[in-house]
């Protein structure tokens, strides 16, 4: 089965970084983008970057550039999400997810992962 | 950034019915135009990509329409297990952009 498993529940403070696992099984690992997209709490979705797996390529929303890096190891079919500097509104669930298009940008998210919830709190 | 609107942001219908939401864009997307699903508690799943297809595995009573700026979601015989909040996503232009949601909630 096609499935991607984040890594668990993180609670950090206010300056502190985070690092988000995704890991991919039942597919190409490098075949499809990975993007993140995080959902704070009674909130909407917000897209904040795709990597690519196969190049190790990354863009990242301008809102997240200069805090956010983006990078995988393909032998454990793996991508990782970091934000640094945290601050509280960056509470948030983190979602990984998959991209339609083969070895290319579709902008379609076909797979998600289930979530890892980011709590900021001093 | 375009902005994806929907509406209604809740609704709630009868087991059996048959329900639409409606997203419009601030611009002309064309018709790439997402659906997904949110279950309480639970990661998205994905429903319609390019504003009409259906995603492999998704039921037959999920369906969508549209172009340019106005899509509509269309639920046919809704049941408890639709219960969900409901998202439209624009991949036009960058970046993507999400609607707010649609709350559903069953009657």
């Amino acid at each position: 089965q096609v499935h991607l498993v984040q890594s668990g529940a993180e609670v950090k403070k206010p300056g502190a970084s985070v690092k988000v696992s995704c890991k991919a099984s039942g597919y190409t690992f490098t075949g499809h983008y990975i993007h993140w997209v995080r959902q704070a709490p009674g909130q909407g979705l917000e897209w904040m970057g795709w990597i690519n797996p196969d190049s190790g390529d990354t863009n990242s929303a301008q809102k997240f550039q200069g805090r956010v890096t983006m990078t995988r190891d393909t032998s454990i079919s793996t991508a990782y999400m970091e934000l640094r500097r945290l601050r509280s509104d960056d509470t948030a669930f983190y979602y990984c997810a998959r991209d339609r298009g083969d070895y290319r940008l579709y902008w379609y998210f076909d797979l998600w992962g289930r979530g890892t919830q980011v709590t900021i709190s001093a | 950034d375009i902005q994806m609107t929907q509406s209604p942001s809740s609704l709630s219908a009868s087991v059996g019915d048959r329900v639409t939401i409606t997203c419009r864009a601030s611009q002309d997307i064309n018709n790439y135009l997402a659906w997904f699903q949110q279950k309480p508690g639970k990661a998205p799943t994905s429903l319609i990509y390019a504003a009409s297809s259906l995603q492999s595995g998704v039921p037959s009573k999920f369906s969508g329409s549209g172009s340019g700026t106005d899509f509509t979601l269309t639920i046919n015989s809704l049941q408890p297990e639709d219960l969900a909040t409901y998202f439209c996503q624009q991949y036009n232009s960058y970046p993507p952009t999400f609607g707010q949601g649609t709350r559903l909630e069953i009657k």
